[in-house]
Parts: structure tokens; sequence; C-alpha cells
């Protein structure tokens, strides 16, 4: 099983900056890697696919990058409505895995 | 648009079978793949299984024993059962359609979400 670390666990960040998040995979996945985020009540968003896919609808600020096992999320000028828990998940063999999650709140 | 919505009791007990359905409106259920993922409270997410429009299923090899994912295509539906509970399985159940209908890919479209706790 692949296993996914996502750093930091949690990350400040003012609105109107840039947030970085980082997915490790415990081995090569390719570009078959997702985000989602995840706010309190709800159930997951697709963002992100294929590592640097937008999914329909999701605003150009959210950005994706990385292939093999290094990943990144990038959220340029936050919005109040992008703090949220974002979870990456590999797709490249079964069983699929997500990572524990980052936390992003308002500094 | 496409929607998902689960039901079934929101409270099992020790020992016995969860058991929970997952309408899909709005859209067909065929040509597509269909997951269940879980949450425990406050936890990350786990992948219970998948089931394909014709039935064919794969399982996550940590609870393959216990789960059976079936279809109605004619009632645009797909279920969960889980035998044998325990208090670690309670948690909230999502089912959710994999994108562009493949099986090994990210999950678009989710249902809300059905909080089941095991208890006695």
């Amino acid at each position: 099983e692949i296993v996914m670390t996502q750093s930091p666990p949690t990350l400040s960040v003012s609105a109107g900056e840039r947030a970085t998040l980082s997915c490790r995979a415990s081995q090569s996945i390719s570009s078959n890697l997702a985000w989602y985020q995840q706010k309190p009540g709800q159930a997951p968003r697709l963002l992100i696919y294929g590592a640097s896919t937008r999914a329909t609808g999701i605003p150009a600020r959210f950005s994706g990058s990385g292939s093999g096992t290094e990943f990144t999320l990038t959220v340029s000028s936050l919005q109040s409505e992008d703090f949220a828990i974002y979870y990456c998940q590999h797709y490249n063999n079964w069983p699929c895995t997500f990572g524990q999650g980052t936390k992003l709140e308002i500094k | 648009q496409v929607q998902l919505q689960e039901s079934g009791p929101g409270l099992v007990k020790p020992s016995e079978t969860l058991s929970l359905s997952c309408t899909v409106s709005g859209g067909s259920i065929i040509r597509y793949f269909w997951s269940w993922i879980r949450q425990p409270p406050g936890k990350g997410l786990e992948w219970i299984g998948y089931v394909s429009d014709s039935g064919s299923t794969h399982y996550n090899p940590s609870l393959k024993s216990r789960v059976i994912i079936s279809v109605d295509t004619s009632k645009n539906h797909f279920s969960l059962r889980l035998s044998s509970v325990t208090a670690a399985d309670s948690a909230v159940y999502y089912c959710a359609r994999h994108i562009g209908g493949s099986y090994l890919v990210a999950y678009d479209i989710w249902g809300q979400g059905t909080m089941v706790t095991v208890s006695s």
C-alpha cells in the first residue's frame, strides 16, 4: 500500500497571500494524484486530478504540480472560503489512499 | 446535475451488519464506477471499495473479508454491506463517482455523507 504524507499538518496564512501545500508518496505514482478540499460538515470536493488538471468549476487560483513522489498544491491569493482541510489522494494502483490532510487556517 | 444521496441506519450494534445505499439522481449509473469511502470523526479518508455498472467489484484489502458492494441499475443505486462491525467502523460513509467512467481515477461527485455509529 502506498503511503501519502502531507506537510505541514497545519498551515497558517493570511488572506490574500499564497499557500503551498505538499504531498509525498512512498513510491512513484506518476501523475496519478488528486487534491480535495473539505470544509466542516461537508463532503470532500475535487480540486485537482492528474496532478495538475483543475476539476470543473475550480477557480484558477488553485494549481497543482509535481510527478513521481513529490506534489504541490498552490493556492494563490487566499480567499476566506479557501480555509479548510486539504487532502491528497493517489490512484496509481489499488488500494488508493489519502494523505492525512493539511489544515489551512487564517493567520 | 448528478447528485448522490446515502441512506441507511445511523446506529448499528457491534457484530451486526452495516447496510447503506447510495441513490444516483440527475444522471445514469451506467458507464461509471462508484465507490464507498469513509471518514472516522476527526480523521482522514479511507477508500472501502468500488462497483461498476456491470457489477464488478474491488475492495480495500483491509476490509475485503467483511465488505460486499452491489449495484442495481434498474433502481439507479448501489449498496454497501459491512459485516461484523466494531466501534472502529463508526464513521461518516460517503458514496462517490469515479471521474470519467474509469476505475482507477479521482472522485468528482460525492454524496453528503451519512454518519454511522456502532454501539450497543
